[in-house]
């Protein structure tokens, strides 16, 4: 079955870009879509079709999809993006979800 | 505005069977191409996606679960029904269900309930 990997934690320093990557095989040939979640809190769509940001997302955060890694970017990383990101992708009309990557920002 | 809300059971008995509702409201799962996804997650854990149902009553699932899983709706109620079967202590979990559509994906989350496994 499709999998998808997230390194389990970054640290970023105040006002430094993060960024958290996405691994599957050719992911590049699909769409990523990525989540923010903090705690205790449902998840927020972040950024759709791989690069994407809804409506009230700040343009701080970014995305890119290309060979087999996927890749959100937060770029001026500030306190509050500390949180947990998954990353989604479809294979075969099945969703599959990436494990999560824990974003410290210190 | 689109609101989803889950509600049944906090905590079943191993080997019974669970019964989520995700009651919605500000779409309709008549309209072309929206569908009501399900997704869980045990505390401290990832997000796992059990299912989803399309505004043509097509219906996929996971397929690691697909045999315990059963998502039905009814559109005139706006509700949408997730069945578990034979409940383990291992899906002890945050059971949310999600709007989807093709452009967002999950764009709109319920809150979750948080279901217990235990005898």
């Amino acid at each position: 079955s499709y999998a998808l990997t997230q390194p389990p934690s970054v640290s970023v320093s105040p006002g430094q870009t993060a960024n958290i990557t996405c691994s599957g095989d050719k992911l590049g040939d699909k769409y990523a879509w990525w989540y923010q979640q903090k705690p205790g809190q449902s998840p927020v769509l972040v950024i759709y079709q791989d690069s994407k940001r809804p409506s009230g997302i700040p343009e701080r955060f970014s995305g890119s999809n290309s060979g087999n890694t996927a890749t959100l970017t937060i770029s001026g990383t500030q306190a509050l993006d500390e949180a947990d990101y998954f990353c989604q992708a479809w294979d075969s009309s099945t969703v599959v979800f990436g494990g999560g990557t824990k974003l410290t920002v210190l | 505005q689109i609101t989803l809300k889950e509600s049944g059971p906090t905590l079943v008995k191993p080997t019974q069977t669970l019964t989520l509702t995700c009651t919605f409201s500000g779409f309709s799962l008549s309209t072309s191409g929206v569908g009501v996804g399900w997704i869980r997650q045990p505390p401290g854990k990832a997000l796992e996606w059990l299912g989803i149902i399309y505004w043509d009553d097509d219906k996929r699932y996971s397929p690691s679960l697909k045999s315990r899983l059963t998502i039905t709706k009814d559109t005139s109620k706006n509700q949408v029904v997730l069945t578990v079967t034979n409940m383990d202590p291992v899906d002890t979990a945050t059971y949310s269900c999600a709007h989807y559509s093709p452009l967002f994906s999950f764009d709109y989350w319920g809150q979750g309930t948080l279901v217990t496994v235990s005898s």
